[in-house]
C-alpha cells in the first residue's frame, strides 16, 4: 500500500450504530488530518493532529472522536450520528503539520440511516 | 472570518484550449497559503499548485499558473492546453501561516473538458 488509505471505502449506519473510520498513510508524515466534504458545500477540516497529539478540534460536535495512536493511524470513532452527518470523510497528512502538502485518501462514504 | 469563494460552480473548455477558474479569499493576516487542488471523478484530492502570499512571484506548475493579487485577494488558476486527464473539481484553499488548524476549502468548480 502506498500513499494514504481509508477503510471502509463505503459505509450505511443506524443513528444508534457506533462504528469507526480507520486512515492508514505510509508516507513518514508526522500530521494527520480530518476533512468532512458534503454535497454543496466547502470541504471541512475537523481535526488536526500532530506528532499524535490533537492540535485543534474546529467545534466538531462530540459524537465524533477521533484517536491517533501513532503518527501512521488515525481513527473517527462514530456514534449516536444524524442524517446530516452523512458525508465523504476525507483523510489526509503531510510531512509536519506546518507543511503545505496535504495527501489525500480517497475517503469513506457515509451515509446515516 | 477567512472564507474562500468560487464563483464558477462549473466551466467547460475545449481540449487544447486554456481555461481560467476563479477564486477569491477574505482575510485580515498578511502571511498565509493559498492552493489549488484538483479531485477527479472517484479518485484522490491532489494538490495542483500553491502559492506563498508573501511570494509575489505567480506560482507556474507545467500547464497550471496561478495570477495572485494579494491586494485584490484574487486568486485564480490558468489550465493551459487542456488535456481531456483534466477533467475534475477543482478547490481553492486558504491556510493560515499562524494557525495550522486554519484551512478554508472553496465550494469548488467542476471543469468540462470536450474533445
Amino acid at each position: 500500500e502506498t500513499g494514504v488509505t481509508q477503510t471502509p471505502r463505503h459505509l450505511v449506519m443506524g443513528m444508534t450504530n457506533k462504528k469507526s473510520l480507520k486512515c492508514e498513510q505510509h508516507l513518514g508524515h508526522n500530521a494527520m488530518y480530518w476533512y468532512k466534504q458534503s454535497a454543496k458545500k466547502p470541504l471541512e477540516l475537523m481535526f488536526v493532529y500532530s506528532l499524535e497529539e490533537r492540535v485543534e478540534n474546529n467545534s466538531v460536535p462530540s459524537r465524533f472522536s477521533p484517536e491517533c495512536p501513532n503518527s501512521s493511524h488515525l481513527f473517527l470513532h462514530l456514534h449516536t450520528l444524524q442524517p446530516e452527518d452523512s458525508a465523504l470523510y476525507l483523510c489526509a497528512s503531510s510531512a509536519q503539520a506546518s507543511s503545505y502538502e496535504q495527501y489525500f485518501g480517497p475517503g469513506t462514504r457515509l451515509t446515516v440511516t | 472570518a477567512q472564507t474562500v469563494t468560487q464563483s464558477q460552480p462549473e466551466m467547460s473548455v475545449q481540449e487544447a484550449e486554456t481555461v481560467t477558474l476563479s477564486c477569491t479569499y477574505d482575510t485580515s493576516e498578511s502571511d498565509y497559503y493559498l492552493f489549488w487542488y484538483k479531485q477527479p471523478p472517484s479518485r484522490q484530492m491532489i494538490l495542483v499548485i500553491r502559492q506563498e502570499a508573501y511570494k509575489q512571484q505567480n506560482a507556474t506548475e507545467n500547464r497550471f499558473s496561478v495570477n495572485f493579487q494579494k491586494a485584490a485577494k484574487s486568486f485564480s488558476l490558468k489550465i493551459s492546453d487542456s488535456q481531456l486527464g483534466d477533467a475534475a473539481m477543482y478547490f481553492c484553499a486558504y491556510r493560515s501561516a499562524l494557525l495550522i488548524q486554519d484551512m478554508r476549502f472553496g465550494a469548488g468548480t467542476r471543469l468540462t473538458v470536450k474533445p
